[in-house]
């Protein structure tokens, strides 16, 4: 089993909706992470959080709010998505920002789908 | 040039056979090196770090050769279970996350 969980699993939901997508983990980890990945392609990175501060915003969409309650917490809230925004979403924990020897922990994403 | 650059594959190997995948990364600067594994439809899985000695773990064998800028993964005796995409993955500088190649798929065949 994961330990970065991801709720929901599966997401449908209209592109005037508003829904969140959650991520939770409880390895101590001070850094967490929102990718988006498209089939067939690598991960792309959305968000940066470290020590629940936003440190890094990859230029992504103001209808994509992340927002992080607490050090074991990230949320990402969707609003007014398109189509194209379709996409697994993972969120993904490490140590901390700089020190990643380990790599990253990622969840098992939400298959997000915008009709 | 992409920062992380892979093999574009696919790769279709037999059962038991030795596959090898190669990686570039364009940064000297890069401090830390991963191959990870992503199964159709699920999240990237941590495989092994790469070390500059090299490391083995079971069939998986990784090398970096910072001189080059070029890191490998030999995969031997595969299994069917071996078949998903490869990802390298690179931490370009202390200050950067990790940056992902575009992954290699390999399918074993029985």
């Amino acid at each position: 089993d994961t330990e970065v969980t991801q709720t929901p699993k599966h997401l449908v939901m209209g592109m005037t909706n508003k829904k969140s997508l959650k991520c939770e983990q409880h390895m101590g980890h001070r850094a967490m992470y929102w990718y988006k990945q498209k089939a067939k392609k690598p991960p792309e990175l959305m968000f940066v959080y470290s020590y629940e501060k936003l440190s890094i915003n990859e230029s992504v969409p103001s209808r994509f709010s992340p927002e992080c309650p607490n050090s074991s917490l990230l949320n990402l809230h969707l609003h007014a998505l398109q189509p194209e925004d379709s996409a697994l979403y993972l969120c993904a924990s490490s140590q901390s920002e700089r020190e990643d020897s380990y790599g990253y922990t990622f969840g098992s994403g939400t298959r997000l789908t915008v009709v | 040039r992409k920062e992380v650059e892979q093999d574009p594959g696919p790769f279709n190997v037999p059962e038991g056979a030795t596959v090898a995948f190669n990686c570039t990364y364009s940064n000297s600067a890069s401090q830390s090196f991963f191959w990870y594994r992503q199964d159709c439809r699920k999240e990237p899985k941590l495989l092994m770090s790469v070390y500059s000695s090299g490391n083995e773990d079971g069939r998986f064998t990784a090398q970096l050769n910072r001189a080059s800028q070029y890191i490998s993964l030999l995969i031997r005796d595969s299994k069917l279970s071996d078949s998903a995409t490869y990802l390298c993955v690179v931490k370009p500088g202390s200050a950067r996350q990790l940056t992902f190649g575009s992954g290699t798929q390999l399918t074993v065949l029985p």
